[in-house]
């Protein structure tokens, strides 16, 4: 069965520094996308980045960068020069491609909170 | 920012009572889910819909009914609403007609359901 696992509750870091916040994953599906949401106090999911199964090189938007390790299967979201905004919590989630459904299997999340 | 609208957003209803939860896109998308959101659980899926009166059970659909009549509508029915259904609902709606993995869920702004 599909699964998640972020084992970081929660977690402090300083501002302008980087953190990995960890995500594995368990699938028997080749073909599966990996999702990292944002979740700000004020509630609203904000997709981050993704990561596809067969994606030869890790994803990186802006700040974000996605540590893909298929063989671990891992796939830890990386913010670099964190900032008082991105505190949040966080949520991996994975999409099998044998799934005609395309819906999101979640991790439990993890907190973040930026220092100042 | 995607359409999604949700509706109410906040809630409160006593043991027993049914409960109707309103989904809106204006995307034209044809995936659409509901999901709920528990401190530990991150996101569970509930009910998904893959079209016009097509939907599917999620991982945690007992006590929870869907109905979908027009595109645009998704709506969560709890027939007789319990304690144990006191949580925060969220919908979220998908463009997967290519089969694109790299299509993200979209997500409403969530309701907050309280069953006293």
């Amino acid at each position: 069965a599909q699964k998640i696992t972020q084992t970081q509750p929660g977690m402090f870091v300083q501002e302008k520094e980087a953190v990995t916040l960890d995500c594995t994953y368990d699938t028997s599906d080749p073909s599966y996308g990996l999702f990292w949401y944002k979740q700000p106090s004020s509630g609203e999911m904000i997709f981050l980045i993704y990561q596809g199964s067969y994606d030869q090189q890790n994803a990186t938007e802006g700040r974000y960068s996605l540590n893909f390790q298929k063989a671990r299967k891992s796939a830890n979201l990386v913010i670099s020069a964190s900032q008082l905004g991105d505190s949040a919590m966080y949520f991996c989630a994975m999409r099998d491609g044998g799934d005609s459904s395309y819906k999101l299997i979640f991790g439990s999340g993890t907190r973040l909170l930026v220092r100042p | 920012d995607a359409g999604i609208t949700q509706s109410p957003r906040h809630k409160v209803t006593e043991t027993g009572t049914p409960v109707t939860l309103r989904c809106h896109q204006t995307e034209n998308h044809r995936y659409m889910y509901w999901y709920r959101q528990d401190p530990g659980h991150g996101l569970r899926l509930i009910h998904y819909s893959y079209g016009v009166k097509d939907t599917d059970k999620g991982e945690v659909s007992d006590g929870y009914s869907v109905s979908r009549s027009k595109t645009e509508d998704f709506l969560l029915t709890l027939e007789s609403a319990t304690s144990s259904q006191t949580s925060v609902y969220f919908c979220a709606i998908s463009d997967s007609e290519t089969g694109d993995q790299t299509n993200e869920q979209f997500f409403g702004p969530g309701t907050r359901l309280t069953v006293l």
